[in-house]
Parts: C-alpha cells; structure tokens; sequence
C-alpha cells in the first residue's frame, strides 16, 4: 500500500547539533510538506516543496533547510539544534483531494 | 500571508448535543477550507472540506458551513459521542494541493 513514513519517530539530540528528519512517500505526489506542532500554536508551516528542486519558505522556516532530490523525498534539517526547536514535526504529501500527514517524530533538544 | 483564528480553544458538551467551532480567515483567496480531528497521540486526520464555490456540506453527524462574505466557516457535529473526543483544526489554502494555514485547534471533549 501507499503511504508515507518519517524516520525516526523519536529523537533526543543536544543543543548545537545538526539533525535531520527523513519523510518518505510512495504516493509520487510532488506536493509535500513540513509543520511543527506545539500547544498553543496548532500546526505551523516550515517548508514545503511543489516538486524535485522546488523548496518554499514557510511561516517558521528560520532554523530549517530542505532539499527536494527526488519525488518520494523531503528530508528538513535543523542546522544546528536549538531548545525551542523541541516539538512534534509532522510531514505531510496530498493524496487525492487531501492533505495526507505521516505519523510524527518527537524531537527533544537539550 | 493568511491568518486563520479559530474558536473555543476548548470546549466540553454532554454525549447527544451538538458543539460548534468557528474559524475565521484574513486571505481572500483562500478557496479551500479543510477540517482536521486529531485523537492524542495521532497524526491529524481529514474529517470534511468545503471549498469556496459551496456554502455548506453534510457527511453524516458533520457538517460544516462556509460564508465567503464574512471570511469564515464553521463546523458543526450533531449526536455528539465520546469517540469525538479530540482536537479539530480548522485550516485554509489557495487550493487542496496548496500549503495549509492552521487554527490553533480545539479541544472537545464529550463527557457521557
């Protein structure tokens, strides 16, 4: 079947490292996208990609990078780690006439 | 860039009843209004849309209503049951391939 994956589905890592967060999907939709999600804030737009080397600044993007190499691919990276950064990053790809969001990874920064 | 508000941050209704959330948007442009339900723990889920050129639509115990004019729309479960028990946002985009802009959620919970 279908679906998308991200990878890992916890991370603890420290202040100042660099850390990437894998998202995958099978689906070989162009459209994807990556949201933090914190209390208080609902879901916010990091980055999102309209295709292999489109990369699109979103409302929080400060502190992230993406890279779009291929269709199934939408790696984020945090540069260089940082305690507000702690949140639960969901990646998301449509899938028909929907936004269809992977499971999460919990990424604590210490 | 768009700006969607979205209310009761929480809200508590006894099993039966219905419970209303409302959200409103700033972009004119945004053409496409998805709700989402989110159980603890879990991804968000789809539960309804509505588009810009449809002024409500029914799925069963869900609706939700549109008002271009006013810039905001709602949803409405009737019969409330505890399964529904779990956070909704509200969201809009220039259309459903597009990125989302978030409400901040709401917390219903369905006490039996």
């Amino acid at each position: 079947d279908a679906e998308i994956t991200q990878s890992p589905r916890h991370k603890i890592t420290e202040t100042g490292r660099q850390v990437t967060l894998a998202c995958h999907q099978t689906w070989n939709h162009n459209n994807m996208f990556w949201y933090r999600q914190d209390l208080g804030h609902g879901l916010r737009l990091i980055h999102y990609s309209y295709g292999v080397q489109d990369t699109n600044k979103g409302e929080v993007s400060d502190g992230y990078s993406v890279s779009r190499s291929n269709t199934e691919d939408l790696p984020l990276t945090l540069e260089s780690a940082a305690s507000s950064q702690t949140s639960v990053y969901f990646c998301a790809t449509e899938q028909g006439r929907e936004q269809f969001f992977g499971p999460g990874t919990r990424l604590t920064v210490l | 860039g768009e700006n969607v508000e979205q209310h009761p941050s929480t809200l508590s209704v006894q099993e039966g009843d219905s419970a209303v959330i409302k959200c409103t948007y700033s972009d004119s442009a945004s053409n496409y209004f998805p709700w989402y339900k989110q159980e603890l723990g879990k991804r968000p889920q789809l539960i309804i849309d509505i588009r810009s050129n449809v002024g409500e639509k029914k799925d069963q115990r869900i609706a939700v209503t549109l008002n271009k004019t006013a810039k905001h729309f709602s949803l409405h479960i009737t019969e409330t049951q505890p399964e529904d028990s779990a956070v909704y946002f509200c969201a809009a985009a220039r259309n459903s391939g597009y990125a989302l802009n978030f409400g901040k959620g709401t917390s219903l919970l369905v006490t039996p």
